[in-house]
């Protein structure tokens, strides 16, 4: 069974500060996305990373996926009141079931 | 815009009394997905449908349902909702590709039980 262990599982920074959330994982995934969540809403997708190593940016977000594709992290540069919510990573298996495997998620309060 | 719609976004039903969430997309995307997510907690798979495969996880319970009856909508049916039942419901769709795929999300369906 494939697992995919996020941390921390909560993280309260003041805004402006930087911050990592990790994703890690014993399996092979052939991609892996990043979503953020926040309360009454659905998941919106962040970023999908496929190629190992890949390093993709989006504004002060930086995602990163591992060279053996087994783990990511998201790193948020200077955050914002506004990036407040639950970021979920979710890897897709090399078996193409069409499932995801979910991290536990990481709920982000940003204090201004 | 191309995307995926749920209604309604707020369903209020009584303990037993069957209740069903919708879902459409305009992405054309042939596999379909439902989940529940309770409070910040991952969502939990409960199934999908691959074009009109269906496929049911093994501890969805029996209560659980899903219909699909074309490419554009997918219904989730609860026949008799327990408190236990209340949670987000989350639809989402992918376009089935050799190097897995990417998930794109609902608003959600949250559900009140009384």
């Amino acid at each position: 069974t494939q697992l995919l262990e996020q941390s921390p599982q909560f993280l309260s920074i003041q805004e402006g500060e930087n911050l990592t959330v990790y994703c890690n994982s014993s399996s092979v995934f052939s991609s892996l996305q990043w979503y953020r969540q926040e309360p009454g809403e659905g998941p919106v997708l962040l970023v999908t990373v496929v190629t190992g190593g890949e390093v993709k940016k989006l504004k002060r977000l930086t995602f990163q996926f591992g060279d053996a594709r087994k783990d990511s992290s998201l790193h948020i540069t200077a955050a914002q009141p506004g990036d407040t919510g639950l970021y979920l990573c979710a890897g897709a298996g090399v078996s193409n079931t069409g499932k995801l495997i979910f991290g536990q998620g990481t709920t982000l309060q940003v204090k201004p | 815009d191309a995307m995926v719609i749920q209604n309604p976004r707020y369903q209020v039903t009584q303990f037993g009394k069957p209740v069903t969430l919708s879902c459409s997309q305009t992405l054309n995307h042939n596999v379909m997905y439902w989940y529940q997510q309770k409070s910040s907690q991952a969502p939990k798979l409960l199934f999908h449908y691959y074009d009109k495969d269906f496929n049911n996880e093994a501890d969805t319970p029996d209560n659980f349902q899903s219909r699909r009856p074309n490419t554009s909508f997918c219904f989730l049916d609860i026949r008799s909702p327990g408190l236990g039942d209340a949670a987000m419901y989350l639809c989402a769709t992918s376009k089935r590709t050799d190097r897995g795929e990417t998930q794109y999300f609902g608003p959600g369906t949250r559900l009140l039980v009384l």
